[in-house]
């Protein structure tokens, strides 16, 4: 199956500071979707972004399909965004069947 | 929309007892899927519906698992007899039929002791 790496597993930021999570990923995919999962335990869509760029507010992501990658970008961090970031992938656009990283921890301190 | 809709939020169970986690999906969506997270594994997918049919359960663990969806706006993962090792935080999600994009309930939390 796809084997899906995060980096780094683990980040410990200061308010305010600008921050970039990499997803690696083992073969071609048509689904890649960014999640954070809260303090609280719940998965929250980011970006659906199979190829290309998105941005929303601080958050921007870009995946490079062909170089088999993803980038999320968090801009000036505020303590909120604490929790675990995960990427997922699935090989079908038609599915959201998903195979998931293990996470990238970030603790934003104030 | 309400998202979809997990019950219970918490469970404990003692090992050998039969427990039911329940899932309503997004209305208008036609795929559901079940999700495990454990620290040793992560998120791990268990089984998907599509159109109420399981399509793929390769990710069930054993046999004590079972999974249905009688309707399209509900689902039941079954454990039986659960065993410590059953602990986990287990999601439901649900996304449209053709559509990528999986959107997920707030899980059950089960401690089998």
């Amino acid at each position: 199956g796809i084997q899906v790496e995060q980096s780094p597993p683990d980040l410990i930021l200061q308010e305010g500071a600008n921050s970039t999570l990499r997803c690696n990923f083992s073969d071609s995919v048509n689904n890649l979707q960014w999640f954070h999962q809260n303090p609280w335990g719940q998965l929250i869509n980011l970006f659906y972004i199979p190829s290309g760029t998105k941005q929303n507010g601080r958050l921007s992501a870009t995946t490079g399909a062909t170089e088999r990658y993803s980038l999320l970008y968090i801009s000036s961090s505020q303590t909120t965004d604490s929790g675990v970031y995960f990427c997922a992938v699935g090989r079908s656009s038609n599915t959201g069947k998903l195979i998931f990283g293990q996470g990238t921890t970030l603790q934003v301190k104030p | 929309d309400a998202g979809v809709i997990q019950s219970p939020r918490h469970e404990v169970t003692e090992m050998g007892q039969e427990v039911t986690l329940r899932c309503k999906p997004i209305s208008g969506h036609n795929s559901l899927f079940w999700y495990r997270q454990t620290m040793m594994r992560g998120l791990e997918l268990l089984i998907y519906f599509n159109n109420n049919v399981p399509i793929d359960d390769s990710g069930m663990p054993e046999d004590r698992f079972s999974a249905k969806m009688p309707n399209a706006s509900f689902s039941t993962l079954k454990i039986q007899p659960s065993e410590p090792r059953d602990s986990a935080v287990y999601f439901c999600a649900s996304s449209k039929t053709g559509g990528p994009e999986a959107f997920f309930g707030q899980g059950t939390r089960l401690t089998v002791v």
